[in-house]
């Protein structure tokens, strides 16, 4: 697609339920990341993917978070028996090339996660 | 381990005067630097970027920053704010240690514009 797609925009769950979110990267970039975004703790790098694969998930703040990527493609996180404190914005952003690179990043308009 | 500092958490200035976001950087590597902006309740949006070219960048809507390694410093310029600059603005370098890529983030300048 022209940009990276986030869904949902918002999302509100109950303390204990589990929750999915889904990041649909620009066509064609290989390397995916989450990132989170809460108030006092700024923007938080959580995984990287490369392709399938996430060489870097040294990010998931506990055994509750987990992502997968399919195709190269969608990627989905998953937040187990959620707390109030995942409370945050949860960031996706892609970009072309492997490694460490010199250019930008397009981000996601994010999904908005409230833990009630 | 590479590090931003972003100096103010909150600048206000008035329409129409320039704007300074102060930006230093800690990096074992040649960094390659960014800054984003981020209006209310909207996604991430890339102002400019260093990639060891030209030591001052130009960005989108008349925003600049000029890299100095003698100072570690990427501070973010515009000689004439708008009332459409009001966001948050965020410092970023990328991570050279390792082969991921990740972006490590300031904390982030809100910038308030006065009419």
């Amino acid at each position: 697609g022209a940009g990276v797609s986030q869904s949902p925009s918002n999302k509100v769950t109950e303390k204990g339920k589990d929750v999915e979110l889904r990041c649909d990267p620009i066509s064609g970039h290989t390397a995916l990341y989450w990132y989170r975004q809460s108030l006092g703790q700024g923007l938080e790098f959580l995984i990287y993917f490369q392709g399938n694969s996430a060489p870097d998930k040294s990010g998931l703040p506990s055994d509750r978070f987990s992502a997968e990527r399919t195709g190269g493609s969608v990627s989905t996180l998953t937040i187990q028996r959620t707390q109030q404190e995942d409370s945050a914005v949860y960031l996706c952003a892609s970009r072309t090339g492997t490694g460490a690179s010199r250019y930008g990043y397009t981000f996601g308009s994010g999904t908005r996660l409230t833990v009630v | 381990a590479q590090s931003v500092t972003q100096l103010d958490s909150h600048v206000s200035v008035s329409e129409g005067t320039p704007v300074l976001l102060r930006c230093n950087y800690s990096s074992s590597y040649s960094p390659s630097l960014f800054w984003y902006v981020q209006h209310p309740n909207k996604g991430l949006q890339l102002l400019l970027k260093y990639t060891s070219a030209a030591t001052l960048v130009k960005g989108i809507n008349g925003f600049e920053a000029e890299f100095k390694k003698s100072e570690t410093s990427f501070h973010l310029t515009k000689p004439s704010a708008h009332m459409s600059d009001a966001a948050e603005y965020f410092c970023v370098v990328s991570d050279g240690s390792s082969n991921t890529g990740k972006l490590i983030f300031g904390q982030g300048t809100t910038l308030q514009v006065k009419p």
